[in-house]
Parts: C-alpha cells; structure tokens; sequence
C-alpha cells in the first residue's frame, strides 16, 4: 500500500464546475496535510494545509479533513481553465524517519475545458 | 517578499562526474529541504537541514549529501552522478524546527546525465 494515494486521474471538468480531489494516507498518525499545485514544467506551489479534522476555507479552495478514515480531499468551485495542473497532496507523519519530511501522492492532473 | 531561490536552473553533466546545485531560503526560514521529481516517480524527499544541522534524510545513497551555511543556504552535492541521476531537484524552506510547517518550493534545478 502507497503511503499517499490519490485518485486517478486525469480529471476533466466544465469551467464553472466544482472539481473534486481525493486523497488516503497510511500512517494514522500522521499530523499535517497539504495540496499543492504544479504548472507544467514549474515547481509545487502551496494551496492549502490542514491540521484538524473539518473544513478549511480559502477563496474557491475548500480543503476537508478525517483523520478516522484517513482522508482528505480539495474541492475547486467555480472552476477555471487557469486551474488546469496537476494537484498534489502531501503528508507529513509524526516522528521516526517521518520526520519533517512532505510524502507526496502521485498527482492528480486536472483539465479544466471552457 | 523574495521566494525560494536554486541556481542553476539547468545542469549537465556525465556520468561519473559530481554536481553540486544550491539554494536560498525565503528569508527568515531557518529549514532547508532537498526533493527529487524523477520522470514517474513523483517527488522523493531527499534530506532537511535546519540550524546547520542534518535532521533527517530519505532513503537515497550514501553520495547524496549537502550542508547549510550559517546563512541557512544549502548546497546539496551529487557524486558519482548515475543516468537516473536526471531529475528535477527542488529545494524549499520553512520557518524553523515544527513539524507542521508549511514547505515553499523553489524553481528547481534540472539535472540532466548524460
């Protein structure tokens, strides 16, 4: 089992649709949770992290957590072909070789088509 | 605000050789990371370095290795460079020790092996 899975993509959505991100963890322990999200050819960029089980607002990005199912997923309303890029998540477990470092999914690439 | 900064954007080298890539962290960050986008295998952590200190290191061999200045930037060092050496490396910084810090990536460096 990958210790950050996401769902498989590709994903593509109508502008002006809500895209709808998915993403499990392994290590029940695990603390602090992140997207990011990659133009081609350009490095991660942060859009969102979570600490604490719920949701998490931001602009057109809400972030939503459980830590009992081991979950956590983004949701972009609104969508727009500037979205278009491949989204990240990201954990960072608690302790031992976990330590400080971002595990990150596979990437979930999302199409957003006029 | 200045980001992360990596020099150079690009790197070429032939097998056997060493490279050494660098980076700045946004100012104020005392945490520098090392990652590696390789061609399908998505982003590996590679080492974490905070007030000059190694704190810890993913599973990559022994000739991975870097340093932080007392500035808090990095030099991570490549020897023996091997074909699938070739990658993206990204560096990024946070603002200290927590575990839950937030990660900002720089540009990369592309690392080409010829």
């Amino acid at each position: 089992q990958k210790e950050v899975e996401q769902n498989s993509g590709p994903l593509s959505v109508p502008e002006g649709a809500i895209a709808s991100l998915n993403c499990t963890y392994s290590d029940r322990v695990s603390q602090s949770f992140f997207w990011y999200r990659q133009y081609s050819g350009k490095s991660p960029e942060l859009i969102m992290s979570i600490y604490s089980n719920g949701d998490k607002e931001d602009g057109r990005f809400t972030a939503q957590l459980n830590k009992a199912s081991q979950y956590v997923s983004l949701l972009i309303r609104d969508s727009q072909p500037s979205d278009s890029a491949t989204y990240l998540c990201a954990v960072i477990g608690a302790g031992g070789t976990s330590y400080g470092k971002l595990t990150f999914g596979q990437g979930t690439i999302l199409t957003v088509h006029p | 605000e200045a980001g992360v900064t990596q020099s150079p954007t690009h790197l070429i080298k032939t097998r056997g050789q060493q490279a050494t890539l660098r980076c700045s962290p946004i100012s104020g960050h005392t945490s520098v990371y090392w990652y590696q986008q390789a061609l399908g295998l998505g982003l590996q952590f590679l080492l974490w370095y905070d007030e000059g200190e190694e704190r810890n290191r993913g599973n990559f061999p022994p000739r991975f290795s870097g340093r932080q200045f007392p500035n808090y930037s990095s030099e991570l060092n490549v020897n023996a460079l091997e074909l699938e050496d070739s990658a993206l490396y990204l560096c990024a910084s946070s603002p200290g020790l927590a575990e839950d810090n937030e990660q900002f990536f720089g540009p990369g460096t592309r690392l080409t092996v010829l």
